[in-house]
């Protein structure tokens, strides 16, 4: 049971490159997030889904895209990115209802952006 | 604007003391409360929550938080705190409604010595 995968784990980018974190989830939830986490500044939530097909803003979604194609997966693209988007990412996912254990997260992306 | 506090960046407990780690938050309605515990380099970990009823949650690892409606906190304790209790703790909260994003607090670091 991998429950959420992020991949990849790390990465460096250069200004203005652009890129895709993939977060795939086994237990057939519902729900997908996606959070950026910066010290301080505890977890923001940059997008997120609440099914198939469907993807809404969150706190800080600048400057980043998402889609929901397949229930399991949910991608967060980077079209050019920045400095100031040098960050965690984690992804999490829940199911609609009986979420005894609140919410599943990855094991997070670390990103740098130079 | 809804929003969770935890006023200290770092605690500092000696090993077998107990240990409190705040928190406060301001969302309207009856909101889920949760603690996550994240360790070096991993992904976050649930620990607690608080949905309604009893005020005193237990949880994982032998942690207990405390919901208190009058003064909107919901602190988290340990009796006898552990040098392997040492990582970075978030409150989070979700109000009400059907999307089930969390806010989080801006994080704990708890460092418990020998």
């Amino acid at each position: 049971n991998a429950g959420v995968t992020q991949t990849p784990k790390f990465r460096v980018l250069k200004t203005g490159q652009s890129m895709t974190l993939l977060c795939a989830q086994d237990m057939n939830h519902e729900y997908m997030y996606w959070y950026r986490q910066d010290p301080g500044m505890g977890l923001r939530l940059i997008h997120y889904s609440v099914g198939e097909g469907t993807t809404a803003k969150g706190e800080v979604p600048d400057g980043y895209n998402v889609s929901r194609l397949k229930k399991q997966n949910f991608l967060l693209g980077l079209e050019s990115a920045a400095p100031s988007q040098t960050s965690v990412y984690f992804c999490a996912s829940r199911p609609t209802t009986g979420f005894s254990d609140g919410y599943t997260f990855g094991s997070g992306t670390r990103l740098t952006v130079v | 604007a809804q929003s969770v506090a935890q006023p200290e960046d770092q605690v500092n407990v000696a090993e077998g003391n107990p240990l409190t780690v705040k928190c406060t938050y301001s969302v309207s309605g009856n909101p889920y409360l949760f603690w996550y515990v994240q360790y070096p380099n991993r992904g976050l970990q649930f620990l607690l929550k608080y949905i309604t009823g009893d005020n005193l949650v237990k949880g994982s690892y032998g942690f207990e938080a405390e919901f208190n409606k009058s003064q909107t906190s919901f602190h988290l304790k340990k009796p006898s705190a552990l040098v392997s209790d040492s990582a970075l703790y978030f409150c989070a909260v979700r109000p009400s409604g059907n999307t089930g994003k969390l806010i989080f607090g801006q994080g704990t670091t708890l460092q418990v010595k020998p």
